[in-house]
């Protein structure tokens, strides 16, 4: 079965910490793994895209790692602010036009 | 340009209501979707359309109905509203296929009681 799993559920980090979110994933045939923030109310919005030969991949602060023989991924990240409290969402697409979304997780970026 | 836009932003629906959720686009992208997002859920892909006059059904498409006459538009129909119907119901495009950034609208919040 398609799956996508995220860990941990929820976080909280104080400001100026990093961290690192997981994402775990069963889905076959392997096209890419996206990575989204999310803002509570808004839609979700891209930080990384990853195909299956890219290992690493950074947006400013983000950086996306890609493990495509243990079909894993992480996103962390540095030096946190307060705008990074948001939903995180590990995307896996296949061929097809078909895509797995994780449940997510939830940071919280506290003073 | 304004992106991707959406209305309503929330919207209440009676059981075996009808309403259509608007999506429109002005960035001249082919691929338009749609997604919903249940609490606690992972979103789920409704429809896409990869250009004007072409639609297919994602993963949940049952109690729903897309059309896509224009680049533009992506219109998103419930004809016969559920209670399970009730969502955040995401619009999204990309230029291209798979291998492109999605750009998403704010959403449309929906309860059908």
């Amino acid at each position: 079965k398609n799956q996508v799993e995220q860990s941990p559920q929820s976080l909280i980090i104080l400001e100026g910490k990093n961290c690192t979110l997981q994402c775990n994933y069963t889905v076959s045939p392997f096209s890419n793994l996206r990575w989204y923030k999310q803002d509570t109310g808004r839609g979700p919005v891209s930080l990384t895209i990853m195909t299956f030969s890219e290992n690493t991949k950074s947006n400013g602060r983000y950086t996306a790692t890609l493990d495509a023989d243990t079909k894993q991924s992480s996103l962390h990240i540095t030096a946190s602010q307060l705008s990074d409290s948001a939903s995180y969402i590990c995307v896996v697409s296949v061929t097809g036009n078909q895509f797995y979304f994780g449940t997510g997780t939830s940071l919280t970026v506290i003073p | 340009n304004a992106g991707v836009t959406q209305t309503p932003k929330f919207r209440i629906l009676k059981i075996g209501q009808s309403m259509t959720l608007q999506c429109t686009q002005d960035m001249n992208h082919n691929y338009m979707y749609w997604y919903r997002q249940d609490p606690g859920m992972g979103l789920k892909l409704i429809y896409y359309s990869v250009g004007a006059g072409i639609t297919d059904k994602g993963e949940v498409p049952n109690g729903y109905n897309v059309s896509r006459s224009t680049t533009e538009d992506f219109p998103l129909r419930l004809e016969l509203a559920a209670p399970s119907q009730t969502s955040v119901y995401f619009c999204a495009s990309s230029p291209q296929g798979i291998s492109y950034e999605q750009y998403f609208g704010p959403g449309t919040r929906l309860t059908v009681t």
